[in-house]
């Protein structure tokens, strides 16, 4: 059974700071990997997919990188700024038809 | 606009109710999805429709049903058979796998 872990469970940094955050999965046959941004009691965001041919995706400040052979993926947020604050929830594909969802990463970004 | 949109926000049942949750999309998509978020845990799948008149059960479908009779419209049931169904509802939709998920704004339901 798939499974998705993301670590750090939450982070705190000042604004400015380039940062990282992990998504590792237990089976590297996945069809594709997506990471999503959550809001207090609001719904997903989808911020990148990335297809398991790819190494790599962007999207203005955010970077997403994916290693299959090791079942990482990581989310790298440039410049971060005090609106960058929430949750950021890594889910992969397995089969082409539903997600699996991590735990998520509790984002804060001080002024 | 095209997106996915849930209703109501809020819901509150007393216990032995059953209660029905409402999900559209106006995105033509095919699939959609429907995910239980409880506090601080990642999304839990509950059922999942790929096509109109057929869908499949997700990891936690015990104590929910589904319908799918139209394409832009998949409501969730929860029974009183669910002994746990506080939570945050939400739900989803893609136009294939290799697509992203989109999601609705989500419904708060409370157990009284």
């Amino acid at each position: 059974k798939q499974e998705v872990t993301q670590i750090p469970a939450a982070l705190s940094v000042p604004e400015g700071e380039n940062l990282v955050l992990n998504c590792s999965f237990t089976d590297s046959a996945i069809y594709n990997l997506q990471w999503f941004r959550q809001d207090p009691g609001k719904g997903l965001t989808s911020l990148l997919l990335i297809q398991s041919s790819q190494r790599e995706q962007t999207s203005g400040r955010l970077n997403a990188s994916l290693d299959k052979s090791s079942g990482r993926s990581t989310l790298y947020i440039a410049a971060s700024q005090p609106g960058d604050s929430a949750t950021y929830l890594c889910a992969v594909n397995p089969s082409g038809s539903r997600l699996t969802f991590g735990e998520g990463t509790q984002l804060t970004v001080n002024p | 606009d095209g997106g996915i949109t849930q209703s109501p926000k809020y819901l509150f049942r007393k216990e032995g109710q059953n209660v029905t949750l409402s999900c559209e999309q106006n995105l033509n998509h095919d699939a959609m999805y429907w995910y239980r978020q409880d506090p601080g845990q990642g999304l839990r799948l509950i059922y999942y429709s790929q096509i109109v008149n057929d869908f499949q059960k997700g990891d936690i479908a015990e104590g929910y049903s589904v319908s799918r009779e139209k394409k832009e419209s998949f409501p969730l049931t929860v029974t009183s058979a669910q002994k746990n169904p506080t939570a945050f509802y939400l739900c989803a939709s893609t136009a294939s796998g290799r697509r992203k998920q989109f999601f609705g704004p989500g419904t708060r339901l409370t157990v009284l």
